[in-house]
């Protein structure tokens, strides 16, 4: 069955601080990986997708199939990276269904 | 314009009430696609629609009834709604579904409902 998974519901760290978001996912198919955020009062708003391949706002995601992985990094945190972080995985090969994982708050102190 | 807009923004209503949702989107995208997000959970699809066609329905009960009558609304009919409905509903779009289809999907900011 397909899955994802977020292992830490908080991660909290000092502004300046790594860091870097889990995510696992299940799926026997070729997938696409996202990384949305929603930051409070604000939108779900999509940050990362893995065929971008891209760097936004500092945070960088890379897939690995082999350990099916899509973790999310940062290497210098800011308090406005404070948000909620989901990751989805989509389904390929006729219908694109959006799985989302249980999200984790990052919360950056200063 | 490239947001997803919903009205109302907050929707209180009793559990015999009728009412409905409203989803609108100008940037020309073939699918939409409702969503239920409890507190502190993750968005859960209820239903996709592709070129104003359901496409999917995830098992939603019949208390809610989605509706799309142009390519740049959806809509979602509420009737009959249990306490337990109550959640932030979301609305998105993207440019296309199916194979090869861009998954990209854009949100709506939701509509607040509690079902007293």
């Amino acid at each position: 069955a397909q899955r994802v998974t977020q292992p830490e519901k908080l991660l909290s760290v000092f502004k300046g601080a790594p860091v870097e978001l889990k995510c696992n996912y299940s799926y026997s198919g070729s997938p696409e990986l996202f990384w949305y955020v929603q930051y409070s009062r604000q939108r779900l708003q999509l940050l990362l997708r893995h065929i971008s391949r891209e760097s936004i706002k500092g945070f960088t995601a890379d897939l690995n199939k082999g350990e099916t992985s899509f973790h999310l990094k940062k290497p210098f945190a800011q308090e406005e990276d404070s948000a909620m972080y989901y990751c989805a995985l989509g389904f390929s090969g006729g219908y694109n269904k959006l799985i989302f994982g249980a999200g984790t708050r990052l919360a950056v102190h200063p | 314009d490239t947001e997803v807009t919903q009205t109302p923004k907050h929707l209180v209503m009793g559990m015999t009430n009728k009412k409905s949702l409203k989803c609108e989107q100008h940037m020309g995208h073939r699918a939409m696609y409702w969503y239920k997000q409890k507190a502190k959970k993750p968005p859960e699809l209820m239903f996709v629609y592709s070129y104003e066609k359901l496409s999917i329905n995830e098992s939603v009960p019949s208390r809610f009834s989605p509706e799309c009558p142009n390519s740049s609304l959806l809509n979602l009919h509420l009737h009959a709604l249990q306490p337990e409905d109550s959640a932030l509903y979301l609305c998105a779009s993207s440019q296309t579904w199916g194979a090869g289809a861009k998954n990209e999907q854009y949100f709506g900011p939701g509509t607040r409902l509690t079902v007293t």
